[in-house]
């Protein structure tokens, strides 16, 4: 399996600023994800991110909130903007196996929102 | 009805008691299926996948997969406390770009 770290750890924003959250795997991985999860809320899909193409994201997501960089195989980033409490969340990005559909985690970005 | 259903439980077991861990999902053509474990403050953990019909054992874990009645299930022998997690299901229609479906979890907690 893949190693997944994932900076900043966690973070206390203002409302209004915008937070950019890495992910970087020791590994080249084609399928890269990123997730929101509420507290006591299972994972909510944001978008999929494919080095050389355009971030993929799910209804009720959009790149003007969450841009999404994807520049090479082992480096994403998640840009949570113009943050509000609602906001408030922990932030996971995932990779895909390159053997299966099996995802692997990062430890995530608990984000707070004031 | 949501496309992968867990019980949010608690499920409480005694240690060393099998915990029977259960999910059903509504696409028809999912191919892939997987439990993670998910300890709180933390990020789930792949624990077990299936993807044919029947029995696959790990260890204490043994999944168990009905494609016809769309039924995934996950039992844990030997419970330990340290088996206490949030146990999630999750389904694909495989690789290479489909959505992972992941259910809301079961809270497991196991009593010494």
């Amino acid at each position: 399996s893949a190693v997944i770290s994932q900076k900043p750890s966690r973070d206390i924003c203002q409302r209004g600023t915008s937070l950019t959250i890495q992910c970087q795997v020791d590994s080249q991985v084609t399928m890269m994800f990123w997730y929101r999860q509420q507290p006591g809320q299972s994972l909510t899909l944001i978008a999929t991110a494919n080095q050389g193409s355009e971030a993929t994201y799910e209804s009720g997501f959009v790149i003007d909130k969450f841009p999404i960089s994807r520049p090479n195989l082992t480096f994403s980033t998640l840009t949570v903007s113009n943050m509000s409490p609602e906001d408030s969340s922990i932030y996971l990005c995932s990779v895909e196996s390159t053997s299966g559909a099996e995802q692997y985690f990062g430890p995530g970005t608990r984000l707070t929102v004031t | 009805q949501k496309e992968v259903e867990q019980n949010s439980g608690p499920l409480s077991v005694p240690e060393g008691a099998i915990a029977s861990l259960n999910c059903t999902y509504s696409d028809r053509v999912s191919q892939s299926f997987f439990w993670y474990r998910q300890y709180s403050g933390k990020s789930p953990e792949l624990i077990m996948s299936i993807y044919s019909n029947g029995d696959k054992e790990d260890g204490r874990f043994t999944a168990q997969l009905n494609k016809a009645s769309q039924y995934v299930s996950l039992l844990i022998r030997d419970s330990q406390p340290s088996d206490s997690a949030t146990y999630l299901c999750a389904v694909s229609r495989g690789t290479g770009g489909f959505k992972t479906i992941f259910g809301a979890g079961t809270r497991l907690f196991v009593k010494a």
